[in-house]
């Protein structure tokens, strides 16, 4: 069964570190997002991509990078991580086009900043 | 001011009660618009999603959508523990990307 997936699910890292989060969906959809939930302000979008070589900033980039080499995988950089990007992170991924409304969400990755 | 606002809750509610979920929005040229329901230390899913004005009914679910007003709902009738859950709205307009709400955390008390 096609499905998407996040590593790792958990994270521990210290200020100033540079944090990878991998996505890796079987869809073949050519739309990739990637969010951060947090108490309050529900999902919020980082970075997404409509198709490889394509990356697009969200309402919160700052801070974060994405690169799509292949449809399969968009992995998710903090360049330095901080405290304030402690939350959860959920990839997503969806077939694209104006009725294609659903978004096949990942289980997430819970990233804490010390 | 947010393009989509929907109230955090908590909202606890007896089994077998109609729960009424709602959302306002600003951008009137929002045509799509969908419930995704997530489960405690989930990713969200899609519930149900509806093109437009008007309603859509899948089994215990009715889902609303009042363009003129920009307020969208959500009903579940004969609620069940299993509907524990945090219910988000999202919406967008053509091929753009989806615009969630904070999402409401639900509970159904046996």
């Amino acid at each position: 069964d096609a499905e998407i997936t996040q590593s790792p699910r958990h994270k521990i890292t210290e200020t100033g570190r540079q944090v990878t989060l991998a996505c890796h969906q079987t869809w073949n959809h050519n739309n990739m997002f990637w969010y951060r939930q947090d108490l309050g302000h529900g999902l919020r979008l980082i970075h997404y991509s409509y198709g490889v070589q394509d990356t697009n900033k969200g309402e919160v980039s700052d801070g974060y990078s994405v690169s799509r080499s292949n449809t399969e995988d968009l992995p998710l950089t903090l360049e330095s991580a901080a405290s304030s990007q402690t939350s959860v992170y959920f990839c997503a991924s969806g077939a694209g086009g104006p009725s294609s409304n659903e978004q096949f969400f990942g289980p997430g990755t819970r990233l804490t900043v010390l | 001011q947010k393009e989509v606002e929907q109230d955090p809750g908590p909202l606890s509610v007896p089994e077998g009660a109609i729960v009424s979920l709602n959302c306002t929005y600003s951008n009137s040229a929002f045509q799509y618009f969908m419930w995704y329901r997530q489960y405690s230390r989930k990713g969200p899913e899609l519930l149900m999603y509806t093109y437009s004005s008007g309603n859509k009914e899948d089994g215990r679910f009715t889902a609303q959508v009042d363009k003129s007003s920009k307020y969208i709902s959500l009903f579940i009738r004969d609620s069940q523990p299993s509907d524990s859950a945090t219910y988000l709205c999202a919406m967008k307009e053509g091929a753009q990307k989806l615009v969630f709400g904070q999402g409401t955390r639900l509970t159904i008390n046996p």
